[in-house]
């Protein structure tokens, strides 16, 4: 499965927008990118996910280049509860594979 | 409708003994995947079922780590002679059989080896 690498940490203020940019130079022709958020004593959950371009949905935006070597999760005007650590998972090439999650990165949001 | 359900939510235990920790999948979810996350850490991956048979069991740390499943449905993870360093909370995801199908996480189970 593709590695991927994102910053450990990042700081914002709310009402900001926040970008988190994940590189997985090696995705395969049929991988997808998908992003999970994760608060403190709960699981994972899905937030958004795409193949290339641009997706949106009601809680983010994700941008994939042409050569999806990388991916951008956008969350427009942060708030507190945006305070959480997020994922980026790529894969899989193959239905049954299993899925090998990075560090993530924690965004911590500030009044 | 309901999500991947775990229990029991927290686990103390003396170090030792055995534990077994349970994960209901959201019906119809065809493979299942427990995952490890110490304190501050990220996702460890430990095993993945499809159906009830586990092609990778890669992650498993030791052999006194063990799972199985029945048919499509609950998972048990048994941890047996459990060490301090075992605690951790124990992550349960399940999803459909599409590829690009996102995983369903339940809350985990907090186990407390003392």
């Amino acid at each position: 499965l593709a590695k991927t690498t994102q910053p450990i940490s990042m700081d914002s203020y709310e009402g900001q927008e926040v970008n988190i940019t994940c590189s997985h130079n090696n995705i395969a022709t049929n991988d997808y990118i998908t992003w999970y958020q994760q608060f403190p004593s709960q699981g994972p959950r899905f937030i958004i996910q795409g193949y290339k371009t641009k997706v949106t949905n009601e809680v983010a935006s994700l941008f994939i280049p042409a050569d999806r070597k990388s991916s951008t999760l956008s969350l427009p005007r942060v708030s507190l509860s945006d305070t959480a650590v997020y994922y980026c998972l790529v894969g899989p090439a193959n239905y049954g594979q299993n899925f090998v999650f990075g560090p993530g990165t924690r965004l911590s949001v500030l009044p | 409708g309901a999500g991947v359900s775990q229990s029991p939510s927290n686990k103390v235990t003396e170090k030792g003994k055995d534990v077994e920790l349970r994960c209901d999948p959201i019906s119809g979810h065809t493979a299942l995947y427990w995952y490890r996350q110490r304190l501050g850490q990220g996702l460890e991956f430990l095993i993945y079922f499809q159906g009830n048979s586990a092609p990778d069991k890669s992650g498993l740390p030791s052999d006194r780590f063990s799972a199985e499943r029945t048919g499509e449905s609950v998972s048990t993870l048994t941890i047996q002679r459990t060490q301090q360093e075992d605690s951790a909370v124990y992550l349960c995801a399940s999803r459909r059989g599409e590829v690009n199908s996102p995983l369903h996480f339940g809350n985990g189970t907090r186990l407390t080896v003392t």
